[in-house]
């Protein structure tokens, strides 16, 4: 079990430039979720898959965000013309079922100049 | 919808002193309740939770909470507080009837523990 890892871990970007971020999830955990995190406040969530399936998306995911997870293993977050309001910590999680724990990744922080 | 309140931005404390987080939950079904801890420049870590049971629930590095139904709240606690425990501690409810874990944090309360 070597958690849950995240990379980029920092990533520095122009506005309305494209950016993508990964996330490895513990092995055989069929659950993944994405949060943001900004600055002063909690994670808010962004999306959650069940293995392959993308079956929850806030209201904060715009059109501008896309989430994949290919294989129901490792996921991508895509932020297409990012915008400065994009600027954000992007944590994800994964746990084993439904009541089970969720275990975070060290996050990527994302900045828009 | 649920949410979660953290009164306290910020909780001051001397070494050794005890401390209490305060976490208040509204909701209208039942919830699992959660604490998290963040250290700069890394994720977040569970403390504890409590999903049923006893209401007393012990976690690690000497943390407990206590649920509290009629009050709505889960506040944390700890005896005797280490300059180590200086971190943002996060309370979190997620719904019982959901069918997926979605976590609904508060907004945090930073820990700062002097000497």
């Amino acid at each position: 079990d070597t958690g849950v890892s995240q990379n980029p871990r920092h990533k520095i970007t122009k506005r309305g430039q494209n950016v993508t971020f990964r996330c490895d999830p513990i092995s055989e955990h069929n659950r993944l979720y994405w949060y943001r995190q900004t600055l002063g406040q909690g994670p808010e969530f962004l999306t959650y898959f069940q293995n392959e399936a993308q079956l929850e998306k806030s209201r904060l995911l715009s059109d501008r965000f896309s989430a994949e997870r290919p294989k129901g293993s490792f996921s991508t977050l895509e932020i297409q013309r990012t915008e400065q309001g994009d600027s954000a910590m992007y944590l994800c999680a994964s746990s084993a079922g439904g009541g089970d724990t969720q275990y975070f990744g060290p996050g990527t922080r994302l900045t828009v100049l | 919808a649920q949410s979660v309140t953290q009164l306290d931005s910020q909780v001051p404390v001397f070494e050794e002193a005890p401390v209490e987080l305060r976490c208040n939950y509204s909701s209208s079904v039942s919830v699992y309740l959660f604490w998290y801890v963040q250290y700069p420049n890394q994720g977040l870590q569970l403390l504890l939770k409590y999903l049923s049971g006893s209401t007393l629930v012990k976690g690690i590095n000497g943390f407990e909470a206590e649920f509290n139904k009629s009050q709505t709240s889960f506040h944390l606690r700890k005896p005797s507080v280490h300059i180590s425990d200086t971190a943002e501690y996060f309370c979190a409810v997620s719904e019982l009837n959901t069918g997926f874990q979605k976590l609904v944090f508060g907004t945090g309360t930073r820990l700062l523990v002097s000497p």
